[in-house]
């Protein structure tokens, strides 16, 4: 597609939920990242995706926390029996490349509230 | 690993005023500087990025920011700002390094509030 897309962009639950988070990256890009950005806390960087393996997941703030990409696309973060520290909005980004030196493109997130 | 200071959480300005937002940033190899901009209830986009080179990098909508390696410093500025520059700012370093993956670390923002 044209940008990186994610949704849902709103999503409401309630403790101890699971949810699932979607995000359809910029095609034809290789590499996948998921940030969590909190009011006052900044990006704080979840997992990293090259292809669909994840050489790097040590963000990820629990065992609750998991993600997967399948076909080099698509992505899909997955919080199990949700908290209310939870609440957050979850970032997706794509690159052409690890991202290195490169550009990351964002999509507009996906607003979670944790009730 | 590197880290991302931005004292700064939020800076009110008048339009048409010189605007400096602070970044400062831990290393101990070198880096890539980037900062990004986030319009209200929009995705992240790059506003510029210091590679290598000139240390004086130009970015889109007339920011620049200066790489200060002494000071580890990465200030962006704008000297005469717009009621449309209202966004969060966001400082970003990664660590240069030629082998592994090297996340992009955040800062915490720094909010540009424009009044006319």
């Amino acid at each position: 597609g044209a940008g990186v897309s994610q949704s849902p962009s709103n999503k409401v639950t309630e403790k101890g939920k699971d949810v699932e988070l979607r995000c359809d990256p910029i095609s034809g890009h290789t590499a996948l990242y998921w940030y969590r950005q909190s009011l006052g806390q900044g990006l704080e960087f979840l997992i990293y995706f090259q292809g669909n393996s994840a050489p790097d997941k040590s963000g990820l703030p629990s065992d609750r926390f998991s993600a997967e990409r399948t076909g080099g696309s698509v992505s899909t973060l997955t919080i199990q029996r949700t908290q209310q520290e939870d609440s957050a909005v979850y970032l997706c980004a794509s690159s052409s490349n690890q991202g290195i030196t490169g550009e990351l493109f964002f999509g507009e997130g996906s607003r979670l509230t944790v009730l | 690993a590197q880290s991302v200071t931005q004292l700064d959480s939020q800076v009110p300005v008048f339009e048409e005023a010189p605007v400096e937002l602070r970044c400062n940033y831990s290393s101990s190899v070198s880096v890539y500087l980037f900062w990004y901009v986030q319009y209200p209830n929009q995705g992240l986009q790059l506003l510029l990025k210091y590679l290598s080179g000139s240390t004086l990098v130009k970015g889109i909508n007339g920011f620049e920011a200066e790489f200060n390696k002494s000071q580890t410093s990465f200030h962006l500025r704008k000297p005469s700002v717009h009621i449309s520059d209202t966004a969060e700012y966001f400082c970003a370093v990664i660590g240069r390094l030629n082998t592994g993956f090297q996340k992009l670390v955040f800062g915490t923002g720094t909010r540009l509030l424009v009044s006319p």
